[in-house]
């Protein structure tokens, strides 16, 4: 069945340092794949999204980029900030018409001055 | 426009009783899901609607929980007896049928406590 794997927190890193969340899917067919962002006492919130291969989504300075030969989908940031910590959730569509998702089970963010 | 929206945010009440959340979905949405996230766990898929129907519900734990969505704008999780190992946060989604790529809008939850 589909699946999506990413890595294993908590990630800890100072202010302004280079962020990589890996994200790996197991997918039939043509998903969509997401970004979403929870922040402490919220519900998830998405960040960004791409629908096909090689699409890149982007937000708020994250980014990732849809690639189908890897089965991929990594979240970058150049430049985190405190305001960036929050827990960070990977999901894959399952084409379907009701929008249902796969969630990958979250990686933890902590960014300190 | 408004979002997602659940109630109570924080509900405290010892095992054995009748427990029910609430939803109000984002106006105009087709599909509704009920998620619980528990660390131990994460993110669980519990049940989803669309146009009101309930389409799959095979993530609802036991017998003891139950959902329904009498129309477009209200949806309860019910929990009857409740136990203290469904103690969790409990989140209710709407998307706006698109064929697999809408994203889900998450309300900000109800915090389950079962003493």
């Amino acid at each position: 069945g589909n699946s999506v794997t990413q890595m294993e927190g908590p990630v800890t890193l100072s202010e302004e340092a280079f962020l990589t969340i890996n994200c790996t899917y197991t997918a039939t067919g043509y998903p969509s794949l997401f970004w979403y962002v929870q922040y402490p006492g919220e519900g998830l919130q998405l960040l960004l999204k791409a629908t096909k291969a090689d699409d890149k989504g982007s937000n708020k300075g994250f980014e990732a980029t849809y690639r189908k030969e890897t089965t991929s989908f990594h979240l970058e940031k150049g430049s985190v900030q405190v305001s960036d910590s929050a827990v960070y959730f990977c999901a894959l569509s399952e084409g379907t018409s009701y929008d249902k998702v796969i969630f990958g089970p979250g990686t933890s963010l902590s960014v300190i001055p | 426009d408004a979002g997602v929206i659940q109630s109570p945010r924080h509900e405290v009440t010892e095992m054995g009783q009748e427990v029910t959340l609430r939803c109000k979905p984002i106006s105009g949405h087709n599909s509704l899901f009920w998620y619980r996230q528990t660390m131990m766990r994460g993110l669980e898929l519990l049940i989803y609607f669309n146009n009101n129907v309930p389409i799959d519900d095979s993530g609802m734990p036991e017998d003891r929980f139950s959902a329904k969505m009498p129309n477009a704008s209200f949806s309860t999780l019910k929990i009857q007896p409740s136990e203290p190992r469904d103690s969790a946060v409990y989140f209710c989604a709407s998307s706006d049928e698109g064929g697999g790529n809408q994203p889900q809008h998450f309300g900000d939850g109800t915090r389950l406590s079962i003493l």
